[in-house]
């Protein structure tokens, strides 16, 4: 139990649509990463924010956003859905942004699935 | 830009095994590496941390060393039961751009028999 939170667990849409995945870090964790696991690969780097600001990207179009709260929870949007999107969503906190040993602790994570 | 890779991608093994999987990344600029598994449609549980100045973290049954010249990292499985079954996955974590971004392997699915 890690004490992050996804919601909803499963979500289906078509082509097109947007849709928002939400997460509930841990309390005082002022770091949330968002990964994308397609199926049989490694989770892929999307974002990142600090203190509800973003400060790195991976290489995700523009149509892949976020916002963090500083209740703790973020989200992520994802507009224009294409099939490629389907994956499982994983969000992951840390206390902070600084390196040197701390551990990101990852969500149970969102299935998305694009029709 | 860093790649992580890990061998094998599927390995079976009898239960009571010991047993290694392997991870290696090109770019030796990491700050840590991390060992994580996976169950099926699950999130990511982390086993184990070597900061970039260690060589070795152990946990139970678990073991992972880390070799930054030679950019390799092995985790040891001692008597390995059926619970173990899973999905091992290593990543290493960079500064890159701004942010902390881990970059992982696409892993090792493990399957222990009875």
């Amino acid at each position: 139990e890690t004490g992050v939170t996804q919601s909803p667990t499963h979500l289906i849409k078509t082509r097109g649509q947007q849709v928002t995945l939400r997460c509930s870090s841990q309390s005082g964790h002022n770091t949330v990463s968002w990964y994308q696991q397609a199926l049989g690969q490694g989770p892929q780097f999307i974002f990142q924010y600090y203190r509800e600001e973003e400060n790195g990207r991976g290489n995700f179009p523009p149509r892949f956003s976020g916002l963090q709260f500083p209740n703790y929870s973020s989200e992520l949007n994802v507009n224009a859905l294409e099939l490629d999107d389907s994956a499982l969503y994983l969000c992951a906190s840390s206390l902070d942004m600084f390196p040197g040993g701390d551990t990101q602790y990852f969500g149970p994570g969102t299935r998305l699935t694009v029709l | 830009k860093q790649e992580v890779t890990q061998i094998p991608a599927a390995l079976s093994v009898p239960e009571g095994e010991n047993l290694v999987l392997n991870c290696s990344f090109t770019d030796s600029a990491i700050y840590n590496l991390q060992w994580f598994r996976q169950d099926p449609g699950k999130g990511l549980t982390s086993l184990l941390l070597i900061q970039s100045s260690q060589r070795e973290q152990t946990s139970g049954r678990l073991n992972a060393s880390l070799d930054k010249s030679s950019g390799r990292s092995t985790l040891y499985i001692a008597a390995s039961q059926p619970g173990d079954s899973a999905t091992y996955l290593c990543a290493s974590l960079s500064l890159t751009g701004g942010g902390n971004k881990l970059t992982f392997g696409t892993g090792t699915q493990l399957k222990v028999e009875l």
